[in-house]
């Protein structure tokens, strides 16, 4: 079945740098979704991509709709303490009803 | 802003016993999810409903899992008998037909552990 794989599995990292995480599937999506959970929350979307080589930015988090279309990236510049999360990317499932399926996560620690 | 409610935020039960979790979606939105995280790992879907008719439920074990949305509106997510291996976080999501494509909406979940 459908898969998406993400890596890095967690990051650390100090404030200010630069994070940058990726997705990949075994199959071809035409959207791509990214989502951010923190400790106890549920996943809060971020970035929505629609079309392949697509790049869409929500301030200072920057996504990218990978050409071959089995693969996206999540860029943050600049990190600060309350980019701690989870993030995931997600993509709609080829079956007939429309749902998505979400990856394996990032956890990113943001050391001030 | 409109949110996902959930309920009980946090449920400690006792393995064998019967649990319940309420979802009340964003008004107006008809289709509701109930996904369920283990820790560590991303959301997997158990169950979709289309108002209130079940969509898609090929993931929900169907054997002690039972979820119903029986006006269109809100939702309940049953789990009787609880199994240790039940003790995950159960999220509910929620969207209208025409933002399918950029998402849906979550709640904050209902964290349960099972002793």
């Amino acid at each position: 079945g459908q898969q998406l794989n993400q890596s890095p599995q967690s990051m650390f990292i100090q404030e200010g740098e630069d994070v940058s995480m990726n997705c990949t599937s075994s199959s071809i999506f035409n959207t791509w979704l990214w989502y951010k959970q923190e400790p106890g929350e549920g996943p809060v979307l971020l970035i929505a991509l629609y079309k392949a080589g697509e790049l869409t930015s929500n301030g200072r988090l920057t996504a990218q709709f990978g050409i071959t279309r089995k693969d996206s990236f999540l860029n943050i510049s600049a990190s600060i303490p309350s980019d701690v999360g989870i993030y995931f990317c997600a993509g709609p499932t080829t079956s007939g009803t429309y749902k998505y399926i979400f990856g394996t996560g990032t956890r990113l620690k943001v050391l001030a | 802003e409109a949110e996902v409610a959930q309920s009980p935020r946090y449920k400690i039960t006792e393995k064998s016993q019967a649990v319940a979790f309420w979802c009340d979606p964003i008004s107006g939105h008809a289709t509701l999810y109930w996904y369920r995280q283990i820790l560590g790992q991303g959301p997997e879907l158990l169950v979709q409903f289309q108002d209130e008719s079940v969509v898609d439920d090929s993931q929900l074990p169907k054997d002690r899992f039972s979820a119903e949305r029986l006006k269109g509106v809100d939702s309940t997510l049953k789990i009787q008998p609880a199994e240790l291996g039940d003790s995950a976080m159960y999220l509910c999501a929620s969207s209208d037909r025409a933002s399918t494509l950029g998402g849906y909406t979550f709640g904050s979940g209902t964290r349960l552990t099972v002793v």
